[in-house]
């Protein structure tokens, strides 16, 4: 799996949109790139993945560079409830599925 | 939390006593996983398994043993304890394809060790 860097921490403004980069210039032509998220004293949620292509759903938006050495997770109006941990983690899957977590982007969004 | 229960929430030990925490599952997922979580660090795997009667090593398994004697349950031994293994202690299961899924956790067990 490859080694991912984030910055260790971000600020936002309520209702502004967040860029929360990631870099996995290690990667792997087959590793997807996944992004969790943890809340205050909860443990960490699912936020989006993607293998190329860009990828959209109810919580946020997930750009891949070209070259699949970065990506962007995209909080489009961010909201209190936002302010969490971000994990960008990269897994090579098939049957030895496993997921390993850096220290994560600490994303506090200001009123 | 997706069906994972872990058991007990909180504990204080001290050390070189023994204790078991256990992750259980209501569905019929292959596989579990436990992390711990430090202060200002991120998670880190200690061991998972593929299936029932299967754990394999993770990130830092040293001083913990795990048993997956049913496909519903996982569990995490500290045989002897000591106070570098205070911590959060996470469950989680994996849900979906091989290569994408979606992990779900527990709500963590906060483990003191004097």
């Amino acid at each position: 799996d490859a080694k991912t860097t984030q910055p260790n921490s971000m600020e936002s403004n309520e209702e502004e949109p967040v860029h929360l980069p990631c870099n996995h210039s290690t990667i792997s032509g087959t590793d997807y790139i996944h992004w969790y998220r943890q809340l205050p004293s909860q443990g960490p949620e699912y936020v989006i993945h993607g293998l190329t292509s860009n990828v959209n759903n109810r919580m946020a938006s997930l750009a891949i560079a070209e070259d699949r050495k970065s990506s962007t997770l995209i909080l489009h109006r961010a909201t209190l409830r936002d302010a969490a941990v971000y994990y960008c983690t990269t897994n090579s899957g098939g049957s030895n599925y496993k997921l390993t977590f850096g220290k994560g982007t600490l994303l506090t969004v200001n009123p | 939390n997706a069906g994972v229960t872990q058991t007990p929430k909180f504990r204080v030990l001290k050390t070189g006593q023994s204790m078991t925490l256990l992750c259980a599952q209501d569905m019929n997922h292959e596989y579990m996983y436990w992390y711990r979580q430090d202060p200002g660090m991120g998670l880190r795997l200690i061991h998972y398994s593929v299936g029932e009667g299967t754990t394999a090593k993770g990130e830092v398994p040293d001083g913990y043993n795990v048993s997956r004697l049913k496909k519903q349950n996982f569990l995490l031994g500290l045989e002897s304890a000591a106070p570098s293994q205070t911590s959060v202690y996470f469950c989680a299961i994996h849900s979906g394809g091989p290569y994408t899924g979606e992990l779900f956790f527990g709500e963590g067990s906060r483990l003191t060790v004097l």
